[in-house]
């Protein structure tokens, strides 16, 4: 079970747009459309932003989307805003019953 | 509005025990499956444990397997997580989590766990 790969950190000033990578195998990202991701502000309780690769729950603005190709899942945030500054989680399940996250991505708005 | 309230967390010795605990509320508990995941200082996330509906399958991170214990009592909206042979290494900020199709929408406020003598 080893976690997702994730770049430890991205960049990116207000107005623009980035995207963050999360790299795994054929045996998870790779063989499920199970990919979820979630921010994380300083001191607070992860968020879902989005779920079964592409789908955002209600309340989760459109600036946030993702998708998937082979092993590989991206989330991007367009329209960088300076609250869009926090730790970006991606997670998905592995065929061997478990549930993977990346190592998490900090997103630093300039 | 959905509520994930956790408990039992504190300080234990390396090897002692203990039982996290898991009140639901603002939900109809026994439709979802839930999880827990935790989080070391200044670290990532780690998901630990799954268990389905009426506990039909449980699921374990390699790191806990053998340790730790996920169970549910739907009559309470409760889940636990019995953790036993605790390590240093399983330090960290316990969050109770409910899942959608894997995908972890409602999360708990968080349980301290501090494994040191």
């Amino acid at each position: 079970q080893s976690a997702l790969t994730q770049p430890p950190s991205a960049s990116g000033s207000p107005g623009q747009s980035v995207t963050i990578s999360c790299t795994g195998t054929s045996s998870d990202i790779g063989g499920y459309n199970f990919v979820s991701w979630y921010q994380q502000h300083p001191g607070k309780v992860p968020k879902l932003l989005i779920y079964e690769v592409t789908k955002r729950p209600s309340g989760v603005p459109d600036r946030f989307s993702a998708s998937k190709s082979g092993n590989t899942a991206s989330l991007t945030v367009s329209g960088l805003q300076a609250e869009d500054e926090a730790d970006y989680y991606c997670n998905s399940y592995s065929g061997s019953n478990s549930l993977l996250f990346g190592g998490g991505t900090k997103l630093t708005v300039l | 509005e959905v509520q994930l309230v956790e408990s039992g967390g504190g300080l234990v010795q390396p090897g002692g025990s203990l039982r996290l605990s898991c009140v639901a509320s603002g939900f109809p508990f026994s439709p979802y499956s839930m999880n827990w995941v935790r989080q070391a200082p200044g670290k990532g996330l780690e998901w630990l444990s799954y268990i389905r509906t009426s506990s039909s399958m449980i699921y374990y991170a390699d790191s806990v397997k053998g340790r730790f214990t996920i169970s549910r009592d739907d009559a309470k909206n409760s889940v636990f997580l019995q953790m036993n042979s605790l390590r240093a290494e399983d330090t960290a900020v316990y969050y109770c989590v409910r899942s959608v199709q894997y995908g972890f929408d409602h999360w708990g406020q968080g349980n301290l766990v501090t494994v040191s003598s």
